[in-house]
């Protein structure tokens, strides 16, 4: 149980265009979904954390006019890269906690989608 | 400031050879330290979860033990399928996770 997917795995993009990409939990319903971006051999940064059926919450320093976020149901997070540029190339990651448990609840990570923006 | 430091940053063994990945931290008000096993470009792989100091879990080969500043991964007689990056992430007072930058684990046939 507990499966996050996302899609697309890859995405090549050119610069100026907009990626959109998707994140679902399969087999439960997540109230709080996440997106990280984690650059080679760094760890895990957060972006943002969203609510089904609110506003995003963004961290110091995410620009939320670039990185668009959209909690639209229980089990569907988008995240749309607006008029990418190669710095914005990455490999981002979401995640989700299940509706039933409680805010220290175990996060579930999808399997990524690696952005490159030439 | 929350800080998560895992140590080393990688490790080599050889099949067989059990030992021990440390992850220190500092964070106020700690509210869980997990653990993740990551494998080249794919997400993180939920391992772990401990709450509270002196509280130990077991899967397999690997243990996990949390004190009041960190947190231990032992593994145990190691296989090559055990390769991977583990990370270690604490849960701040804003329920938020801040994760460390991985154990890189080589084990050897």
């Amino acid at each position: 149980g507990a499966v996050v997917s996302q899609h697309p795995s890859w995405v090549i993009c050119k610069s100026g265009t907009s990626v959109k990409i998707e994140c679902r939990s399969l087999d439960f319903q997540a109230t709080t979904m996440f997106w990280y971006r984690q650059f080679p051999k760094q760890s895990l940064m957060l972006m943002a954390t969203s609510n089904e059926g609110s506003k995003a919450t963004y961290e110091q320093g995410v620009e939320k006019d670039k990185f668009l976020i959209n909690h639209a149901s229980l089990t569907l997070s988008t995240l749309t890269v607006t008029s990418a540029h190669p710095e914005d190339s990455s490999f981002y990651i979401c995640s989700a906690t299940q509706l039933a448990g409680g805010p220290t609840d175990t996060q579930y990570f999808g399997p990524g989608t690696r952005l490159t923006v030439l | 400031e929350d800080q998560v430091t895992q140590s080393p940053e990688a490790l080599r063994l050889q099949e067989g050879e059990s030992s021990s990945l440390n992850c220190s931290y500092t964070v106020s008000g700690l509210r869980g330290l997990f653990w993740y096993r990551q494998d080249p470009g794919k997400g993180p792989e939920f391992l772990f979860t401990l709450y509270s100091a002196g509280e130990e879990k077991e899967k397999e080969r690997l243990k996990a033990t949390l004190t009041k500043k960190e947190s231990f991964l032992h593994i145990t007689a190691p296989k090559p399928e055990d390769s991977a990056t583990y990370l270690c992430a604490v849960m701040d007072s804003s329920y938020k996770l801040i994760f460390g930058s991985g154990t890189r684990l080589l084990v050897r046939p």
